[in-house]
């Protein structure tokens, strides 16, 4: 079964502190992985796209890596702002009978605070 | 150039009811999809239009209807409203049927609906 999961399931950070966020896939075939970023309430933004070929992809203070031989990423936040509060959310695409799907994982909640 | 728009962001229903949310994809994509997503949950692929036809379905019942319009915009109507149905439902928009490649794919900021 294609299946994302995700973790911590929530993660509280001081401002200006880093951290990172895991997310393990068993979909296949595999054809991209993506991180959105979903503010509460708001659709979610893409921060990174990395295809099979891709290990690592940086977005600004975001670093997302992949390991497609043991299907995990990761997400990395340097010097976190009161603003990276959301849910950041791996996402994996995959395909069947010609057309693509995206799998989603349940989200990763982060809080930074002050 | 505006994004991917959806119409209404909030709205109350009754349990038996019939609702409608739209959308109009970010300009020059012709692919349409459809999630809902539970409070604290992931979103759930329900369906995708490409050239004014459904070409994915997700684990949806038939209860949940789409109708993609000649300038790509699409409608999600669902029927026999349940109280499981409270969701948000967001609307994404990309270029073809590829969610793949690396084409990035928008999403709007969802219609929050409540079924009471």
């Amino acid at each position: 079964k294609n299946q994302v999961e995700q973790s911590p399931q929530s993660l509280i950070i001081l401002e200006g502190k880093n951290c990172t966020l895991q997310c393990n896939y068993t979909v296949s075939p595999f054809s991209n992985l993506r991180w959105y970023k979903q503010d509460t309430g708001r659709g979610p933004v893409s921060l990174t796209i990395m295809t099979f070929s891709e290990n690592t992809k940086s977005n600004g203070r975001y670093t997302a890596t992949l390991d497609a031989d043991t299907k995990q990423s990761s997400l990395h936040i340097t010097a976190s702002q009161l603003s990276d509060s959301a849910s950041y959310i791996c996402v994996v695409s995959t395909s069947r009978d010609g057309y693509n799907k995206l799998i989603f994982g349940a989200g990763t909640r982060l809080a930074v605070h002050p | 150039d505006a994004g991917v728009t959806q119409s209404p962001t909030h709205l109350i229903k009754t349990r038996g009811q019939q609702v409608t949310l739209r959308c109009s994809p970010k300009s020059g994509h012709d692919t349409v999809s459809w999630y809902q997503q539970a409070l604290g949950q992931g979103p759930q692929f329900i369906f995708q239009y490409y050239e004014e036809e459904e070409r994915q379905r997700g684990n949806f019942p038939d209860r949940f209807s789409g109708h993609q319009f000649p300038n790509y915009s699409s409608e999600l109507n669902v029927n026999a409203l349940l109280l499981g149905d409270s969701a948000l439902y967001l609307c994404a928009s990309s270029s073809g049927t590829g969610q793949l490649s690396g084409n990035t794919i928008y999403f709007g900021e969802g219609s929050w609906l409540t079924v009471v």
